[in-house]
């Protein structure tokens, strides 16, 4: 079965770090783009970054400069490290699978991450 | 960016009948890349159609997608229950991805 799991969210003060990690199964995620999408509470569905199958990496203006995307295909796995968190970062955190015509086909059922003091 | 507006912001509707879901783009959306995506409350978003006009794997066919250059349309026939759910239009033609706001399917 295809699957992602994401995991890594939690509480985290303003200006904190954290590093969200997704677990792909059923597929090799390196022959696939990523993205990470997050939804603040309440609200609707906002993307966050992309890494492609070739590595080509691309952020939202909204956390360019503050997080990472990265993969490790050994471990079949995607990241995301945040630094600088704000309150504004306060989501549930997606990660997703983007086919070769770019759409996203199958979704983790992701994770949390709250930044409070 | 690519803005995408969805209407109505709430759709109140009764099972059995049909909903009809509006997408509109602020620019011409590159080679049709719209997906619409359902989500109901405390899960993922589900893909259900892509290419604007294409049914996702396992997506019943009372689900159809319509529309080009900045107008989009998702219409569900038969209302089901487990229909009634929050609706996201998202456009991968153009970069950045972008997604509409949402619209809420309820229950009359």
């Amino acid at each position: 079965e295809v699957q992602l799991v994401e995991s890594g969210g939690g509480l985290v003060k303003p200006g904190g770090s954290l590093r969200l990690s997704c677990a792909a199964s059923g597929f090799t995620s390196s022959t696939y783009g990523m993205n990470w999408v997050r939804q603040a509470p309440g609200k609707g569905l906002e993307w966050v970054s992309s890494i492609s199958s070739s590595s080509y990496i691309y952020y939202a203006d909204s956390v360019k400069g503050r997080f990472a995307i990265s993969r490790d295909n050994a471990k079949n796995s995607l990241y995301l490290q945040m630094n600088s968190l704000g309150a504004e970062d306060t989501a549930v955190y997606y990660c997703a699978r983007i086919t070769l015509k770019g759409y996203m086909d199958v979704w983790g059922k992701g994770t949390t991450v709250t930044v409070s003091s | 960016d690519t803005v995408l507006t969805q209407s109505p912001g709430t759709l109140s509707l009764s099972p059995g009948e049909s909903a009809t879901l509006s997408c509109r783009a602020s620019q011409s959306v590159n080679s049709g890349y719209l997906a619409w995506y359902q989500q109901n409350p405390g899960q993922a978003p589900r893909l259900l159609i892509y290419g604007a006009t294409s049914r996702a794997t396992g997506i019943p066919d009372r689900f159809s997608g319509s529309g080009s250059g900045t107008d989009f349309t998702l219409t569900i026939n038969r209302l089901e229950p487990e229909d009634f759910a929050v609706y996201y239009c998202q456009q991968y033609g153009n970069s950045p991805i972008t997604f509409g706001q949402g619209t809420r399917l309820e229950i009359k």
